[in-house]
């Protein structure tokens, strides 16, 4: 099994642009979650999902957009990139809430 | 909100030496759980612990749960240099059904 994969692995853009990270199970797990993590400051919760077609925001939702039309997938929309919003991005997912995450392997994000 | 905190921030030791890693959470936790992360990787899960007091080992390393349920240590005995990485805990959110995570603990060991 796969597990939890993130695309891409590294990504560089200009202020302003737009993409989407993506992440997908193959665990059929429930819940799915999106984390930043900065020096120093550990992982913080953007978004997360407690099923197909329920997403809820998390600790620094400003910026970012989530949806889950599928139980596998669990893409973040950054709408317009600011330098505030370089980090490294991990996805996550389990079987239920408090249940333990299976992480992907991150996206480093670099925006200039 | 929440707020787990970790202390210390950094800790580097000789190989063979103990390393302990404490949580605190301002809120009591129903479970607590530990991860690692390896330099360079992305955390992945330890343990969890559920019961008021409880201990549980993994080989050199023992976790506890405190018995309000709002702190919880990690300790491991006789470090060794793959226990170099940053280790985790991490609470449920009351305000939310996902996982508050601390700050961290980066351990460094000098062989």
């Amino acid at each position: 099994n796969a597990g939890v994969t993130q695309t891409p692995k590294f990504q560089v853009l200009k202020t302003g642009q737009s993409m989407t990270l993506q992440c997908a199970q193959d665990m059929n797990h429930e819940y799915m979650s999106w984390y930043r993590q900065d020096p120093g400051m550990g992982l913080r919760l953007i978004h997360y999902s407690v099923g197909a077609g329920i997403t809820d925001q998390g600790e620094v939702p400003n910026g970012y957009n989530v949806s889950r039309s599928t139980t596998e997938d669990f893409p973040l929309r950054l709408l317009s990139a600011a330098p505030s919003q370089t980090s490294v991005y991990f996805c996550a997912s389990s079987r239920f809430y408090n249940s333990p995450l299976h992480f992907g392997n991150g996206t480093r994000l670099t925006v200039t | 909100g929440q707020q787990v905190m970790q202390i210390p921030q950094y800790q580097h030791v000789q190989e063979g030496e103990d390393f302990t890693t404490y949580c605190n959470s301002s809120t009591t936790l129903s479970n607590i759980q530990w991860y690692k992360q390896r330099p360079g990787g992305h955390p992945v899960f330890l343990i969890q612990l559920v019961k008021s007091g409880e201990v549980k080992k993994q080989k050199r390393l023992t976790f506890q749960f405190g018995e309000a349920k709002k702190n919880s240590s990690l300790h491991i005995t006789a470090t060794q240099t793959t226990d170099v990485g940053t280790y985790f805990c991490a609470g449920e959110d009351t305000g939310r059904r996902a996982l508050t995570f601390g700050s961290g603990t980066r351990l460094q060991v000098q062989p």
